[in-house]
């Protein structure tokens, strides 16, 4: 099983510039991710999706958009990017469930540079 | 609003070694509380998960517990040996995944 595969592993960008970051999961998963990790912050939620056509807001959205078309795929675009949003960035899946959620699959993550 | 705790931040401990990690949460209305493993550079590898209605989750040396009235769950990892070294983060689990800044658990041989 392929499990959470995310796309680029490495990208450099200039300030203002734009891109997507892809996530795609083959386990049938309903829910869907995105996290970003910086140094001394933990892994803070970005946005998430309980299924498809349905996204919403996390704890840092600011400068990320999302949509999620289908159960496979959840990608994360940024929109103008900027030097704080440099950061490794992680895609994970999960079944949801009545009463809760099973086990959450991380991507290997992106790690993302701008300058 | 959740918080997820884990203390200590650092950790060094012989090969060989028994040990405990910890980690807290606020609320403890949760479904689910997840131990990751992260190697320096990589993703986050699954451990355990304890269900909300379960006390502890057991896989080969490892064992986690949950106290959801307490706010607590532990991670107690025996005979540690040095591919134990990584950081171990722990995730509370409503809505969504809270997680605290982790444990730097490094064995020395």
């Amino acid at each position: 099983n392929a499990g959470v595969t995310q796309t680029p592993k490495f990208q450099v960008l200039k300030t203002g510039q734009s891109m997507t970051l892809q996530c795609a999961q083959d386990m049938n998963h309903e829910y869907m991710s995105w996290y970003r990790q910086d140094p001394g912050m933990g892994l803070r939620l970005i946005h998430y999706s309980v299924g498809a056509g349905i996204t919403d807001q996390g704890e840092v959205p600011n400068g990320y958009n999302v949509s999620r078309s289908t159960t496979e795929d959840f990608p994360l675009r940024l929109l103008s990017a900027a030097p704080s949003q440099t950061s490794v960035y992680f895609c994970a899946s999960s079944y949801s469930m009545t009463g809760g959620y099973t086990e959450a699959f991380f991507g290997q993550g992106t790690r993302l540079t701008v300058v | 609003k959740q918080e997820v705790t884990q203390i200590p931040a650092a950790l060094s401990v012989p090969e060989g070694e028994n040990l405990v990690l910890n980690c807290s949460f606020t609320d403890s209305a949760i479904y689910n509380l997840q131990w990751f493993r992260q190697d320096p550079g990589k993703g986050l590898t699954s451990l355990l998960l304890i269900q909300s209605s379960q006390r502890e989750q057991t896989s080969g040396r490892l064992n986690a517990s949950l106290d959801k009235s307490s706010g607590r769950s532990t991670l107690y990892i025996a005979a540690s040996q040095p591919g134990d070294s990584a950081t171990y983060l722990c995730a509370a689990v409503d809505e969504k995944l809270t997680f605290g800044t982790g444990t730097r658990l490094t064995i020395i041989p």
